[in-house]
């Protein structure tokens, strides 16, 4: 079992929709979740962090948190065709003070 | 947030030689990183660097193969050392102040011959 598990994607929405990424973590003492967005031939870009169970809402981003059942999800609202990239999902190591697990990442592609 | 420069931005190399990378922070952080992203894979995790003392390795990373250095909190070297293809990748820097966040260098591309 992986780390941290993601769709690898593409993940095909149109312009407007609500896109819905999901990840799940096998390590329960993990603490810190983070998702990054990363373009094509570009570093990763840190969209939101969370640590609470329930949403963290951040303009169209919405992170959701379950720790009982080790699932972490982006919500992004209407989608547009720049946030098509590849979306991060990263967990903490425990013990690990921001030592990042990433997942492979899903490929959103927002399509007009 | 943290303003992080990488150099060199890219790189080809002669396998057996090394190549160091540097990574600049325009601000002090606390905490600095290494990760590796191989062509269609996700980040792993390569190292801390410690500032002022040696740098902490993950599974399967080694200090003679990576040798970094922190002298301060801003900057901070990886050096890949005898270089093989397996090796051609994208490293980057990343760098913490908080829990809450931790931001990425541009990467340094290198291929190795």
């Amino acid at each position: 079992q992986k780390e941290v598990e993601q769709n690898s994607g593409p993940l095909s929405v149109p312009e407007g929709a609500i896109a819905s990424l999901n990840c799940t973590y096998s390590d329960r003492g993990s603490q810190s979740f983070f998702w990054y967005r990363q373009y094509s031939g570009k570093s990763p870009e840190l969209i939101m962090f969370i640590y609470s169970n329930g949403d963290k809402e951040d303009g169209r981003f919405t992170a959701q948190l379950n720790k009982a059942s080790q699932y972490v999800s982006l919500l992004i609202r209407d989608s547009q065709p720049s946030d098509s990239a590849t979306y991060l999902c990263a967990v903490n190591k425990p013990g690990g003070y921001n030592k990042l697990i990433f997942g492979a990442g899903t490929r959103l592609a927002v399509h007009p | 947030s943290a303003v992080i420069s990488q150099k060199p931005s890219r790189d080809i190399c002669q396998r057996g030689t090394s190549l160091t990378i540097q990574c600049q922070v325009d601000s002090q952080v606390t905490m600095m990183f290494w990760y590796r992203q191989q062509p269609g894979q996700s980040l792993t995790l390569i190292a801390t660097a410690n500032q002022g003392s040696e740098a902490t390795y993950e599974s399967g990373f080694v200090i003679d193969k990576f040798p970094i250095s922190r002298p301060n909190l801003t900057f901070s070297t990886l050096t890949v050392s005898n270089m093989s293809p397996e090796d051609s990748s994208i490293y980057l820097c990343s760098a913490s102040d908080s829990q809450e966040t931790q931001y990425f260098g541009p990467g340094t591309r290198l291929l190795v011959l």
